[in-house]
């Protein structure tokens, strides 16, 4: 089946350290690949995203490779800040039957503390 | 642009009663739209997907009459949980689907039911 996991929280971490939060996924074909978040109170936003093997998705800073031979797509950022505090949720999309899918993994929440 | 919006952002109430929640989409048509529960510490679950004017398609383990989704138009579709129970305490969101071709799929903020 498709699934998606990822690393469990919490994570906390000092302003300007480094992230990275684990992401690994099995699909039956071939996935596009997301990471959404969620601040606090709100709903999911896309954060980026990757549609084939090698591409890298990036966005304030933040920024993931599709790797294919891994099956895995980490997030990273060089220097977080505190307000990138909020749930951070890896997720696959396939189209299968004519319908999209996408399957999110359980979510890893960061501190960023000042 | 594509921005969805959801209501009641919170809502409570009493054990046996029913509840709707509403999912707009503000700028955009949205052909299709998904629903989503969401646990605490837990991922998201889809729960149906609903198309415009055509009933929707539920996962399996969702029970249909528990959840019923209507999507009445293309702006607008409702999740409402009939004789609520405590258990059914969660955080609903719904995602939708733009109608234009383009790959728009954007989430709405979210509902936190709380079942008393």
């Amino acid at each position: 089946g498709n699934s998606v996991t990822q690393m469990e929280g919490p994570v906390t971490l000092s302003e300007e350290a480094f992230l990275t939060i684990n992401c690994t996924y099995t699909a039956t074909g071939y996935p596009s690949l997301f990471w959404y978040v969620q601040y606090p109170g709100e709903g999911l936003q896309l954060l980026l995203k990757a549609t084939k093997a090698d591409d890298k998705g990036s966005n304030k800073g933040f920024e993931a490779t599709y790797r294919k031979e891994t099956t895995s797509f980490h997030l990273e950022k060089g220097s977080v800040q505190v307000s990138d505090s909020a749930v951070y949720f890896c997720a696959l999309s396939l189209t299968q039957g004519g319908s999209e899918k996408l399957v999110f993994g359980k979510g890893t929440k960061l501190t960023v503390n000042p | 642009g594509a921005v969805v919006s959801q209501h009641p952002s919170w809502v409570i109430c009493k054990s046996g009663t029913s509840v709707k929640i509403e999912c707009r989409s503000l700028d955009f048509q949205a052909t299709t739209m998904f629903w989503y529960r969401q646990f605490p510490k837990q991922s998201l679950m889809l729960m149906a997907t609903s198309n415009e004017g055509s009933k929707a398609t539920y996962e399996q383990g969702v029970e249909k009459d528990k959840f019923l989704i209507n999507h009445a138009s293309l702006t607008l579709s409702t999740l409402t949980v009939t004789s609520a129970h405590p258990e059914d305490s969660s955080f609903y969101i719904c995602r939708c689907r733009a109608a234009s071709g383009a790959n728009v799929l954007t989430f709405g903020a979210g509902s936190r039911l709380t079942v008393l």
